[in-house]
């Protein structure tokens, strides 16, 4: 499976925009970028995906670099709620969510 | 409805016996995941299901039976387990196994083997 490289924790303030980045210089034309959030005490939550665009949903943008080895995460004004760890997975073919470790988002208010 | 749900919440039992975890969605997803969360650490795949057929065993110890009576149904079976099988278990569902697709995480129920 290929890697992510993350950073093990990050720190912002509450309303400020947070750049999660992820490094993933292994990656296969067909690999997918998900990510995904722990809040604690509960079960992961999907927050967004994409292959070669860059994508926006609800939750989060995701900017992918041209090369796609690397992409970021980007909380646009967070929230005490957005403290949480965040993965960063690359999904291929083969059916399988392969977690790392993950960064600790930590928001001071 | 983007739910999965998950019973028990929570589950104390001993080495000698047997016990079941169970896992529902009504979302019409094709497939469905089993997950394994020692403390601190992250999720660790179990068991993948694929149109209701298993697809996917991580080398997992045959004390964990899982098993996808239906669609919509995902249990693990539990037998003899050891203390070290403590964590949390969690369930996921798909729409179908293939990348482009998101996964959905129940809460989890969390083992202590005694």
């Amino acid at each position: 499976d290929a890697k992510t490289t993350q950073p093990n924790s990050m720190e912002s303030n509450e309303e400020e925009p947070v750049h999660l980045p992820c490094n993933h210089s292994t990656i296969s034309g067909t690999d997918y970028i998900h990510w995904y959030r722990q809040l604690p005490s509960q079960g992961p939550e999907y927050v967004i995906h994409g292959l070669t665009s860059n994508v926006n949903n609800r939750m989060a943008s995701l900017a992918i670099a041209e090369d796609r080895k690397s992409s970021t995460l980007i909380l646009h004004r967070a929230t005490l709620r957005d403290a949480a760890v965040y993965y960063c997975i690359l999904k291929e073919g083969a059916q399988k969510l392969v977690f790392g470790q993950g960064t600790r988002l930590t928001i001071n208010p | 409805d983007t739910e999965v749900t998950q019973t028990p919440k929570h589950l104390v039992m001993g080495m000698t016996n047997k016990k079941s975890l169970k896992c529902e969605q009504h979302m019409g997803h094709r497939a469905m995941y089993w997950y394994k969360q020692k403390a601190k650490k992250p999720p660790e795949l179990m068991f993948v299901y694929s149109y209701e057929k298993l697809s996917i065993n991580e080398s997992v110890p045959s004390r964990f039976s899982p098993e996808c009576p239906n669609s919509s149904l995902l249990n693990l079976h539990l037998h003899a387990l050891q203390p070290e099988d403590s964590a949390l278990y969690l369930c996921a569902s798909s729409r179908t196994p293939g990348p482009n697709y998101e996964q959905y995480f129940g809460p989890g129920t969390r083992l202590t083997v005694t």
